[in-house]
């Protein structure tokens, strides 16, 4: 079965430093990918997707993620942290060695920024 | 467009009642979803629906039912409310193997 595992269920970054945020998942065949982001007493919504093309995925904000597939990685990076940035981020994925269309997604990861 | 919506936003049971949660999405999306929240477990998929009138079991589907009679409704059912049901309950949505679009929540506490 498919899993994701994020590394960390909470990170603390200080205004304008790198957020860097880990995801791996286990599939033999490229999956889609995705971050999501939920802030406080709010339902998930979407930074970025993987769905195969070019590899580095722009998303909102300023975010982005690289697919690696030697790593079986999906890390998610900011260059400079916000306030508003604090939030919990979530890596799913979907298709791969299932090729269903159903996600399973992380236990997620609580981004703190300190002023 | 309202997207996805969900009722009611909160709700408080006691042990045993019954309730049902309504999902409504105005995007015209074949697949819908129901995934509880707890702290430390990401979602967990309860349901799914791949179109109108058809439904199947998720992760964790003891203690609920669905129905799905019309393309942009999906109801949750809790028949027999327990404690362990205590959650945030989301509703999503999607094409396929594309992004979900997700509700603002519905916080249930059984007591």
């Amino acid at each position: 079965a498919q899993s994701v595992t994020q590394l960390g269920s909470h990170v603390s970054v200080s205004e304008g430093a790198l957020v860097l945020l880990r995801c791996n998942y286990s599939s033999s065949v490229p999956p889609y990918l995705f971050w999501y982001v939920q802030y406080p007493n709010q339902g998930l919504q979407l930074l970025l997707k993987y769905t195969s093309a070019a590899t580095l995925v722009k998303g909102i904000n300023g975010f982005e993620a690289e697919f690696k597939k030697s790593e079986t990685s999906f890390h998610l990076t900011k260059p400079s942290a916000h306030m508003s940035d604090a939030a919990e981020y979530f890596c799913a994925v979907s298709g791969g060695n299932t090729g269903g269309f159903k996600t399973i997604f992380g236990a997620g990861t609580r981004l703190f920024v300190k002023a | 467009n309202a997207g996805v919506t969900q009722t009611p936003k909160f709700r408080v049971l006691k042990t045993g009642q019954s309730m049902t949660l309504l999902c409504a999405q105005d995007m015209n999306h074949e697949y819908m979803y129901w995934y509880r929240q707890d702290p430390g477990m990401g979602l967990r998929l309860i349901h799914y629906s791949v179109g109108e009138g058809t439904t199947a079991k998720g992760e964790v589907p003891d203690g609920y039912n669905v129905s799905r009679l019309k393309k942009q409704n999906f109801l949750l059912g809790l028949e027999s409310a327990a404690p362990s049901q205590t959650s945030v309950y989301f509703c999503a949505s999607s094409y396929g193997r594309t992004e979900q679009f997700f509700g603002p929540g519905t916080r249930l506490t059984v007591l």
